[in-house]
């Protein structure tokens, strides 16, 4: 397709589990988002990259969450140890340029159930 | 912390009527907003955006307000139909890449 297409759609974990969400931006796209947002919540930023490099990870909720895009492509947001509080759907987003230069293009996201 | 967020959760508008959605900020560093739209299990969905230099932008059938002397952004949807029912919400950055997205405004257009 040619949107911004997120993988699994719904992921069910125990706590303790770890998780890994992928994210296929636009192809071309530079700039890759995640967010995450809590029900009934606004998204909160989670990290930004440029091509392949994290330009900002300061959303990261703590050292259990870590993500990548190693090829300036497709990037997975890995989950170490899920918490209930992680609960929450994770929304990924690319745009064209570097930074909000271009439209902003979100995902459907992958919404995380921590029993 | 400085937050963007929104003066009422819910709104119901009559279809083919206007509506008009506000957001506070208080971040007077912003210079960028955005305000999305987001469909029951979808991503959020640009609808318009507006820079600090300017106070009034209008697209289709939306028209976006922005007031820095009172840190007040609001949306007008000018004739809204069923399609419009949906999440609002508004958005601000003063880096241009880290969005801060406000808690929602839920509207209803009834028929």
């Amino acid at each position: 397709g040619a949107g911004v297409s997120q993988s699994p759609r719904y992921k069910v974990a125990k706590r303790g589990q770890d998780v890994a969400l992928r994210c296929d931006p636009i192809s071309g796209h530079v700039s890759l988002f995640w967010y995450q947002q809590a029900l009934g919540q606004g998204p909160e930023f989670l990290t930004y990259f440029q091509n392949e490099a994290q330009l900002d990870k300061s959303g990261l909720p703590s050292d259990r969450f870590f993500a990548e895009r190693p090829e300036g492509s497709v990037s997975t947001l890995k989950i170490q140890r899920t918490q209930q509080e992680d609960s929450a759907v994770y929304l990924c987003a690319s745009s064209a340029g570097t930074g909000l230069s271009g439209e902003l293009f979100f995902g459907e996201g992958s919404r995380l159930t921590v029993l | 912390g400085e937050s963007v967020g929104l003066h009422l959760p819910t709104l119901s508008v009559q279809e083919g009527d206007n509506s008009i959605i506000n957001c506070a900020y208080s971040n007077s560093a912003s210079d960028y907003f955005i305000w999305y739209k987001q469909e029951s299990g979808k991503g959020p969905q640009f609808i318009i955006d507006i820079r600090s230099n300017m106070d009034k932008r209008q697209g289709q059938r939306v028209t976006v307000l922005l007031n820095k002397t009172v840190k007040h952004l609001s949306l007008q949807i000018a004739a809204t139909q069923p399609g419009d029912s949906a999440v609002y919400f508004c958005a601000e950055t003063e880096n241009d890449y880290k969005l801060s997205f406000g808690a929602g405004t839920t509207v209803t257009v009834r028929a």
